[in-house]
């Protein structure tokens, strides 16, 4: 069974600075998917970056990237120029095929002004 | 395009109580999912629908059932709620590969459920 674990039930950062939450897998795939994605107060679920593990180069979206080590299995998601927008819960997701979207336990980041 | 809409937005049932919530989508989507989410823990897949006209079991099926009426509405039923039934739950859709293939699922808002 694929596992995914968030190591930082909570962080903070201030506004402007940069942050990174971690990520750690467990599978014996070789091809799938990797994904973070931001749930504000709202509760509202939106996706924030995604990775294929295929793909050498780490993705990037903005203010937002990754450092995916597939070897070492994990997926750190880096926030540049926090903004208190950012403020909310973010999930790391893993996916592959003959499996179903598997969540981790999420890190709730607090941008401080 | 209002995406993924879930109804109601909160509910609150008794033990024994059942009830349905509803989940549309206007993405053309084949693809449907409801997941539960309990207080610091991340979304746990109950049941899915690759495409209209069939479902499968998630990670956390047991007490709930679904119908995929259409290729838009896929929708949860609890027959006799428990209070570990208390929980979140979100529907989320996502196209137009089928559920293995990495897509983005986009989510409704989540409705709040609580038996008493």
């Amino acid at each position: 069974a694929q596992t995914v674990t968030q190591s930082q039930p909570e962080m903070s950062v201030q506004e402007a600075e940069t942050v990174t939450l971690s990520c750690t897998y467990d599978t014996s795939e070789n091809n799938y998917y990797l994904f973070w994605y931001k749930q504000p107060p709202s509760r509202q679920m939106i996706l924030v970056i995604r990775q294929e593990a295929y793909k050498q180069q780490n993705a990037t979206e903005n203010r937002f990237s990754v450092n995916f080590q597939k070897a070492a299995k994990s997926f750190s998601l880096k926030i540049s120029d926090s903004q208190l927008g950012d403020t909310a819960m973010y999930f790391c997701a893993f996916y592959n095929a003959g499996n179903m979207l598997t969540f981790g336990g999420g890190t709730r980041l607090m941008v401080k002004p | 395009n209002a995406g993924v809409t879930q109804t109601p937005k909160f509910q609150v049932l008794k033990t024994g109580q059942s009830m349905t919530l509803q989940c549309a989508q206007d993405m053309n989507h084949n693809s449907m999912y409801w997941y539960r989410q309990d207080p610091g823990m991340g979304l746990r897949l109950i049941y899915y629908s690759a495409s209209e006209g069939t479902t499968d079991k998630g990670e956390v099926p047991n007490g709930y059932n679904v119908s995929r009426l259409n290729k838009r509405e896929f929708s949860l039923r609890l027959e006799s709620a428990a209070p570990s039934q208390t929980s979140v739950y979100f529907c989320a859709s996502s196209g137009p590969r089928g559920p293995h293939s990495g897509d983005e699922q986009f989510f409704g808002p989540g409705t709040r459920l609580t038996v008493l």
